[in-house]
């Protein structure tokens, strides 16, 4: 079973604040993904990333950053961390037959 | 680029009873389907999966039709039970290579014992 770990579980900043969202998959997979959970939208996709050093932008991706350091690692980046950032994050990997495996999620409170 | 439209957001059924759960998509070059679930508190886990060259996929008490004329997707629970209790999620992926999934917004159900 694919792994994907993420961290912190919970995160509370105040606006304008800086905070890193990280990820880990020991998997060896390509892809790896941020997406947000909010309710009434589902999960949006934040940003993407096929391999260390790639980016891909996803469909919501303005205030947030993101960097692959290394096949394993996928961080999302929020520099000035507003209340409308307030949600669930989730990463996830792309494993084989075009699966997602999902981390446990991150819940952020912006205040 | 890719909609994904997914009705109702909400169901309640009694135990025993059917469900279906609707996604419609945009993208006539949608090739990837999918349908995860989330139990309450829990992370996104794979339910089923369908490809285009199929077009119904069953197990674990569901079955998965796809419409690829229609653009439309369905989940079927044919005796639901308290234990299938959660987040419902259709997820869709066209076939050019940038390994894009789209997700509906979501079904929450709730099987009443």
């Amino acid at each position: 079973e694919a792994a994907v770990t993420q961290s912190p579980r919970n995160k509370v900043t105040v606006t304008g604040g800086n905070v890193t969202l990280s990820c880990r998959q020991t998997n060896s997979h390509n892809y790896m993904y941020w997406y947000r959970q909010d309710t009434g939208h589902g999960l949006r996709l934040i940003h993407y990333s096929y391999g260390a050093g790639n980016l891909q932008i996803g469909d919501v991706p303005d205030g947030y950053k993101a960097t692959r350091t290394t096949q394993e690692d996928f961080f999302l980046l929020l520099e000035l961390a507003s209340p409308s950032q307030t949600s669930l994050y989730f990463c996830a990997s792309k494993g084989v037959a075009e699966t997602l495996y999902f981390g446990s999620g991150t819940r952020l409170t912006v205040l | 680029g890719e909609q994904v439209e997914q009705r109702p957001p909400h169901l309640s059924v009694r135990e025993g009873d059917s469900a279906v759960i609707t996604c419609t998509y945009t993208d006539p070059n949608s090739y990837y389907f999918f349908w995860y679930k989330q139990e309450p508190g829990a992370s996104l886990q794979l339910l089923m999966k369908v490809f285009s060259s199929t077009e119904i996929n069953e197990g674990q008490g569901f079955t998965v039709l796809l419409n690829k004329k229609d653009k439309r997707l369905s989940l079927n629970l044919t005796a639901a039970h308290p234990g299938d209790s959660a987040a419902y999620f259709c997820a869709v992926s066209a076939d050019t290579g940038n390994y894009k999934y789209v997700f509906g917004a979501g079904t929450r159900l709730k099987v009443i014992a």
